[in-house]
């Protein structure tokens, strides 16, 4: 059973502070999906990373992959209320055409 | 492009009765996923479609849940006999092969309460 341990669990601050979550596994993935996932909806898509090392933005968002394709990281500048989500990241291992999902972390953003 | 969609959004039902969720996925996407997500969880995969072709199944999946998706397009996933362990977010997810890369794109859930 492949795991993927997000941290934290839950990060409250406040607009303006940067942050960093993490996605953590001891399996090797060939691709990581991080969600955004607002309550009572489904995840969203924010982006998809293949090459370790891999570095992608989107907007004040960084997702970097880890080199040996097992870890992986948000980081998020100046953080804004609509940030304000759970965090999910999904890996799938080659050979798979399923998804295992973290538990999330869950950001706060107050104004 | 609408999205993926799901009916209904939520559901209150009786311990012991059947329900029935649909899932209309993104128009060109052959894959199909049903995921489940309790509190404080990420989504858990249950089962998913090729077309018409249901080709795997989790062990979560017991006996009392059933999925199909018979013309390749919509699917359905029923529960038999619910019971208080069911209550959970239901979401569904297709995708197509795009860059080498099957990107799952998710709808906004069913919400079921069994009583």
């Amino acid at each position: 059973t492949q795991l993927l341990e997000q941290s934290p669990q839950f990060l409250s601050i406040q607009e303006g502070e940067n942050l960093t979550v993490y996605c953590n596994s001891s399996s090797v993935f060939s691709s990581l999906q991080w969600y955004r996932q607002e309550p009572g909806e489904g995840p969203v898509l924010l982006v998809t990373v293949v090459t370790g090392g891999e570095v992608k933005k989107l907007k004040r968002l960084t997702f970097q992959f880890g080199d040996a394709r097992k870890d992986s990281s948000l980081h998020i500048t100046a953080a804004q209320p609509g940030d304000t989500g759970l965090y999910l990241c999904a890996g799938r291992n080659s050979g798979y055409s399923t998804l295992t999902f973290g538990k999330g972390t869950m950001l706060l953003v107050s104004p | 492009d609408t999205g993926v969609s799901q009916d209904p959004r939520h559901k209150i039902t009786k311990r012991g009765q059947n329900v029935t969720f649909r899932c209309d996925p993104i128009s060109e996407h052959n894959r199909l996923y049903w995921y489940r997500q309790t509190l404080g969880q990420g989504p858990e995969f249950l089962t998913y479609f090729q077309n018409e072709a249901q080709l795997e199944k989790s062990r979560l999946l017991s006996d009392r849940f059933s999925a199909e998706r018979p013309k390749g397009s919509f699917s359905t996933l029923e529960i038999q006999r619910t019971e208080q362990g069911d209550s959970a977010m239901y979401l569904c997810a297709s995708s197509l092969l795009r860059g080498g890369l099957f990107e799952q794109y998710f709808g906004p859930g069913t919400r079921l309460t069994v009583t």
